[in-house]
């Protein structure tokens, strides 16, 4: 049992280019979710998808693009990558009915220089 | 806006002795709280989580936490500390907001190091 897959691990981007981050989970959850961890301010929600075809803005959404491509993908697209977005990203995904038990991937490690 | 704050950067604890990693909430209504745990270079995995109840909740790898309405606390504990719960701690508040999405909001986070 595979749980929440993300690709790539790490990623070394140049200011302007774009990119996306595959998450997969196989446990037939509806609802997915895309955090960023940064040292100090711990995990931010980017974008979250209650079920597949729909999805909502977090606290941190700016720069971001999302796609519930079914209900095991989740993608996350940077369009114009830029510093700031230097961050350990987190691609989690839970059960519906009140359920908030997360489980995570195993993160994105991504730099831009 | 629901929130949580765990005010220690960083815990040492000395292995076999108690531990506790504090936390405090934020929230109107009920809260739902939660711990979670992230091992280097890994996601975040679930320890336990108050719902409603028992003030005291039991969780994974012998660790507890206790809910407090009075000062708006939900510690974790361990009543003797392995090296092998050297690690990030993060507590966590269900959010709801807007059609009724649910969501985690979490606290900074607190290093956990055990000695040997």
């Amino acid at each position: 049992n595979a749980g929440v897959t993300q690709t790539p691990k790490f990623q070394v981007l140049k200011t302007g280019q774009s990119m996306t981050l595959q998450c997969a989970q196989d446990m037939n959850h509806n609802s997915m979710y895309w955090y960023r961890q940064d040292p100090g301010m711990g995990l931010r929600l980017i974008y979250y998808s209650a079920s597949e075809g729909t999805t909502d803005k977090g606290e941190v959404p700016n720069g971001y693009n999302v796609s519930r491509l079914n209900k095991r993908e989740f993608s996350l697209r940077l369009e114009s990558a830029a510093p700031s977005q230097t961050s350990v990203y987190f691609c989690a995904s839970s059960s519906t009915g009140g359920n908030e038990k997360l489980f995570f991937g195993s993160g994105t490690q991504l730099s831009v220089l | 806006a629901q929130s949580v704050a765990q005010p220690e950067d960083q815990v040492n604890v000395a292995e076999g002795n108690p531990l506790t990693v504090k936390c405090t909430y934020s929230v109107s209504g009920n809260p739902y709280l939660f711990w979670y745990v992230q091992y280097p270079n890994r996601g975040l995995q679930f320890l336990l989580k108050y719902i409603t109840g028992d003030n005291l909740v039991k969780g994974s790898y012998g660790f507890e936490a206790e809910f407090n309405k009075s000062q708006t606390s939900f510690h974790l504990k361990k009543p003797s500390a392995l090296v092998s719960d050297s690690a990030l701690y993060f507590c966590a508040v269900r959010e709801i907001w807007g059609q009724g999405a649910q969501k985690l909001v979490f606290g900074q986070g607190t290093r956990l190091t055990i000695n040997p």
